[in-house]
């Protein structure tokens, strides 16, 4: 059984720039989520996608965008970057749209200079 | 959206010691799970416990959620504890992650 896995795993940019992180989710598992954790704190949730459709969504800007591709791998997009965005970002996989165990990847580290 | 608070917020133990971990939450949820962040940032599994008593090795958990909160017990302590632990509750149409408890576990 494959986990979920992420990539690249560190990055650098500068602000205003663009970036796309990436994820797969483990098998079986239909449905993905993003989380942002910045230092010292909590995951928040930026959305989710179930079956190639967003199904939720939290406090995020629209300059935070995703896809679900048909194999239910991710992808992550940010543009315009800020400073704020400097964090860790998480993604993970589950079987079932709506409140089912979520699996983690290792994670996407983003700094903004 | 809903409010999760966990406590203590920093917990040192001498290895071999136990502890427990809690996590409340403001309104009713439908799904709840613990993890364990490891100094690389992975949020591993540790339960997913929407109610009852659950238990895996030292560890175990009891949620529950007539009462709005669910328990973490780590018994006889390892170094390899040492973390941030995270409860997550799903309401609404999302997961929310709670403060988190960083514990350190001394030799």
């Amino acid at each position: 059984e494959t986990g979920v896995t992420q990539s690249p795993t560190h990055l650098i940019k500068t602000r205003g720039q663009q970036v796309t992180l990436r994820c797969s989710s483990q098998s079986g598992h239909n449905t993905v989520s993003w989380y942002q954790q910045a230092l010292g704190q909590g995951p928040q949730f930026i959305f989710q996608y179930y079956r190639e459709e967003e199904n939720g969504r939290g406090n995020f800007p629209p300059r935070f965008s995703g896809l679900q591709f048909p194999n239910y791998s991710s992808e992550l997009n940010v543009n315009a970057l800020e400073l704020d965005d400097s964090a860790l970002y998480l993604c993970a996989s589950s079987y079932q749209g709506a409140g089912g165990e979520l699996f983690f990847g290792e994670g996407s580290r983003l700094t903004v200079l | 959206g809903i409010q999760v608070e966990q406590s203590p917020p920093d917990l040192i133990l001498q290895e071999g010691a136990n502890s427990t971990l809690r996590c409340n939450f403001s309104d009713s949820v439908n799904n709840l799970q613990w993890f364990h962040q490891n100094p690389w940032g992975q949020l591993i599994n540790l339960f997913y416990i929407p109610s009852g008593t659950k238990q895996n090795g030292r560890l175990s958990a009891t949620t529950v959620a007539t009462e709005r909160y669910s328990l973490l017990y780590i018994s006889s302590s390892q170094t390899t504890d040492s973390g941030v632990y995270f409860c997550a509750v799903w309401a609404g149409n999302q997961f929310y992650f709670g403060t988190g408890t960083s514990l350190t576990v001394i030799p």
